[in-house]
């Protein structure tokens, strides 16, 4: 069964540095996400992504953090200058385009994750 | 954004049947009902999905009534392995980024 795949599975960085977190979407889906869940908290929306371009963005991405498709496998999520509280799992998520009415609405398709620590 | 109401936690044993209701009083002729399941240190995953009446899959069912204010997944005989968070998530059917609550953490005792 195809799955979203997610490295680091852990990343330890010193506050102020930057961090790159990459995600391989399941092949044949248009739609990528990234969501973040602090320890004990809810799972977050941070961004969308279709078409080579942001579709939708929460409050939570700033300027301080970026997506980006390099090549046609991987999606990244890159924060510039981490801050203590950007420790939390950051989870990529992909979906096949539109869907129908006979079929899953935007059934979204999540990695394992990757646990950040900023110390 | 239809806001989702449902217990925090609820325990069973192995082997019943466990039934999760969230509410949703304010949802919109264009939302789809959708729950989730997420493990300790793992992403959700997409368990079922619907609009109306009932949808059963191989892993669960869900029940919607007519007025579509409540629906209530249900999982057949549990397994320690059912251990997990249980979202429910409403939204419309173009909609891209999925809003998670708290959901209910399901306890399943041996």
């Amino acid at each position: 069964e195809p799955e979203v795949t997610q490295t680091p599975s852990h990343q330890v960085t010193q506050m102020g540095q930057e961090v790159i977190l990459r995600c391989v979407p399941i092949s044949n889906h248009l739609y990528f996400y990234w969501y973040r869940q602090i320890l004990g908290q809810k799972v977050e929306f941070l961004v969308s992504f279709y078409n080579n371009e942001i579709s939708e963005k929460s409050e939570i991405f700033d300027d301080q953090f970026s997506v980006e498709r390099p090549d046609g496998s991987n999606f990244t999520l890159k924060i510039r200058s981490t801050k203590l509280e950007d420790s939390a799992m950051y989870f990529c998520a992909s979906s096949a385009e539109g869907g129908t009415r006979t079929s899953s609405y935007n059934e979204q398709f999540f990695g394992p994750g990757t646990r950040l620590t900023v110390l | 954004l239809a806001k989702t109401t449902q217990p925090i936690s609820m325990d069973s044993y192995e082997g019943q049947e466990v039934n999760i209701t969230c509410s949703h009083n304010n949802i919109a002729t264009n939302d789809y009902i959708t729950w989730y399941q997420q493990f300790p240190s793992q992403g959700p995953r997409f368990i079922i999905q619907g609009y109306k009446t009932k949808v059963t899959n191989e892993v669960a069912s869900l029940f919607i009534p007519a007025d579509r204010k409540s629906s209530t997944l249900s999982l057949p005989r549990v397994s320690l392995s059912d251990t997990a968070v249980y979202y429910c998530l409403v939204g419309t059917f173009a909609a891209r980024q999925l809003t998670f609550g708290s959901g209910t953490q399901l306890t399943v005792l041996p």
